[in-house]
């Protein structure tokens, strides 16, 4: 199973929309609604920030949002702020049975 | 508080072997799905495996990378699940995260325990 493919990085000045693209295949991402995606800051543990490819938990921003079309998922942060630099990544149900993408990083310029 | 803490990382050589414990709190151990999930340094997730609550058959399902090497099992009665990992590689250094998993969201995490192959 292949990781899902990530952009490397992203960035965008504070107060502007940053969009992370996930693409994977028909066997992970497009076939089931189970996307997730986390929040990593440097030398913590990932935290869940979105899941069922749209959904958030209680406590996260509503500056986060998901989506999906065919293959690729995506993660967007609206009117970004400084504390969302950190790393992102995707994560899919895959019936083998989960497959994490390679990672972005969001820098906060 | 729902909380998992991970024990039982260090330095082993190639070929060696090490038990990780993760401690769970706060929640109905019982029924969760526990998964474990690696990190290599400056490297991205990967899933591991997990295994299943006894009432869903307590089974294992493991990532080819790590298949036929490392065993997840679990003790109900002190809240702790397990992966022990022999013939380790230089290439299964990673930090070591546990974590339950409900449907396709992976919530809450430990904070991790660093395992380091090398001789």
């Amino acid at each position: 199973q292949s990781a899902l493919t990530q952009p490397r990085s992203v960035s965008g000045s504070p107060g502007q929309s940053v969009t992370i693209s996930c693409t994977g295949t028909s066997s992970d991402v497009g076939g089931y609604n189970y996307v997730s995606w986390y929040q990593q800051h440097p030398g913590k543990a990932p935290k869940l920030m979105i899941y069922d490819v749209s959904k958030r938990p209680s406590g996260v921003p509503d500056r986060f949002s998901g989506s999906k079309s065919g293959n690729t998922a995506s993660l967007t942060i609206s009117g970004l702020q400084a504390e969302d630099e950190a790393d992102y990544y995707c994560c899919s149900y895959a019936g083998s049975p989960y497959v994490f993408g390679t990672g972005t990083k969001v820098t906060v310029l | 508080e729902v909380q998992l803490v991970e024990s039982g990382g260090g330095l082993v050589k190639p070929g060696g072997s090490l038990r990780l414990s993760c401690a769970a709190s706060g929640f109905t151990f019982s029924n969760a799905w526990m998964n474990w999930v690696r990190q290599a340094p400056g490297k991205g997730l990967e899933w591991v495996g997990r295994i299943k609550p006894k009432t869903d058959g307590g089974t294992t399902d493991y990532a080819a990378p790590v298949k036929g090497r490392f065993t997840i099992s679990r003790d109900d009665s002190k809240n702790t699940v397990y992966l022990q990992m022999n013939s380790l590689k230089t290439e299964d250094t990673a930090v070591y995260y546990c974590t339950t998993v409900n449907a396709g969201r992976f919530d809450p995490w430990g904070q991790g325990t660093l395992v380091t192959v090398s001789s």
